[in-house]
C-alpha cells in the first residue's frame, strides 16, 4: 500500500508553545489530507480535511487559530497547535488520500505538553 | 452527518478459532468501509475493504461482508494467530472517514 509518514513521531513541549507536526505521502499526490486526534483507548476523531492548495474545513469543535493546519503541496501537511497547554498532550494521526482512492494512515505523533 | 458503530468492544478468542467484529451505519449514501488495524502506538494500517457495491470480499484469512439494505458490514478472521492482536476499527465513508469505537482482539496462543 501507499505510504505515509509523520514527523516528529514523539514531541514534548512547555505549555504556550507551539509545536508543528509534518505529513508527507511518499509515493503518491494527497489530493486530501486528514488529520486526527486519538485519546488512550478511543476512537479516532477527525479533526480537519484539506484539500490541497485550499483551506482547511474543520470539524466542529476544533477550533482553527489553535490548529493551524497548511496543505501547500500534494506530498505534504503540517498541523501546527499554538499556544498549546496539557489538555492537548494527544496522539496525532494524519492520513492522506488521491482522488477517490483508497486513505492511508501515517504513524501518528504523540505530543506531551508539560 | 454519519454515525458508525461497533461491537464488540473486546474481544477474546484462543488461537486458531474465528473472531467477528460487527459495524452498523447510519447514512445509506455511505460507499467505502474500511478495516484498519491498530497496534499500540502505531498509526492504522488498511487490511481490507469493500464497496458499496460489493458484497463480500476475502483476502487471505480476512474477510468482509456488507449488507447495503440493513446498514451493517462484518469482519471475519479466520484461523487466528497471537500476531492478530490489535484494536480494530471499522469505517464508513462518504466524503470523509467516520470511525467505529474500536474492538480490542486478544488471540490467546
Amino acid at each position: 500500500g501507499a505510504v505515509v509518514s509523520q514527523h516528529p513521531s514523539r514531541v514534548i513541549c512547555k505549555s504556550g508553545t507551539s509545536v508543528k507536526i509534518e505529513c508527507r505521502s511518499l509515493d503518491f499526490q494527497a489530493t486530501t489530507m486528514f488529520w486526527y486526534r486519538q485519546f488512550p483507548k478511543q476512537s479516532l476523531m477527525l479533526m480537519a480535511t484539506s484539500n490541497e492548495g485550499s483551506k482547511a474545513t474543520y470539524e466542529q469543535g476544533v477550533e482553527k487559530d489553535k490548529f493551524l493546519i497548511n496543505h501547500a503541496s500534494l506530498t505534504l501537511s503540517t498541523l501546527t497547535v499554538t499556544s498549546a497547554h496539557p489538555e492537548d498532550s494527544s496522539f496525532y494521526i494524519c492520513s492522506a488520500r488521491e482522488g477517490s482512492r483508497e486513505q492511508y494512515f501515517g504513524p501518528g505523533t504523540r505530543l506531551t505538553v508539560t | 452527518g454519519e454515525n458508525v458503530e461497533q461491537h464488540p468492544s473486546t474481544l477474546s478468542v484462543q488461537e486458531g478459532d474465528s473472531a467477528v467484529i460487527k459495524c452498523t451505519y447510519s447514512d445509506s449514501a455511505s460507499n467505502y468501509f474500511p478495516w484498519y488495524k491498530q497496534e499500540l502506538g502505531k498509526g492504522p494500517q488498511l487490511i481490507i475493504d469493500i464497496r458499496s457495491n460489493v458484497g463480500e470480499k476475502k483476502d487471505q484469512r480476512i474477510a468482509v461482508t456488507l449488507n447495503k439494505t440493513a446498514k451493517h458490514f462484518s469482519l471475519h478472521i479466520t484461523e487466528t494467530q497471537p500476531e492478530d492482536s490489535a484494536v480494530y476499527f471499522c469505517a464508513a465513508m462518504i466524503n470523509d472517514m467516520r470511525f467505529g469505537a474500536g474492538t480490542r482482539l486478544t488471540v490467546k496462543p
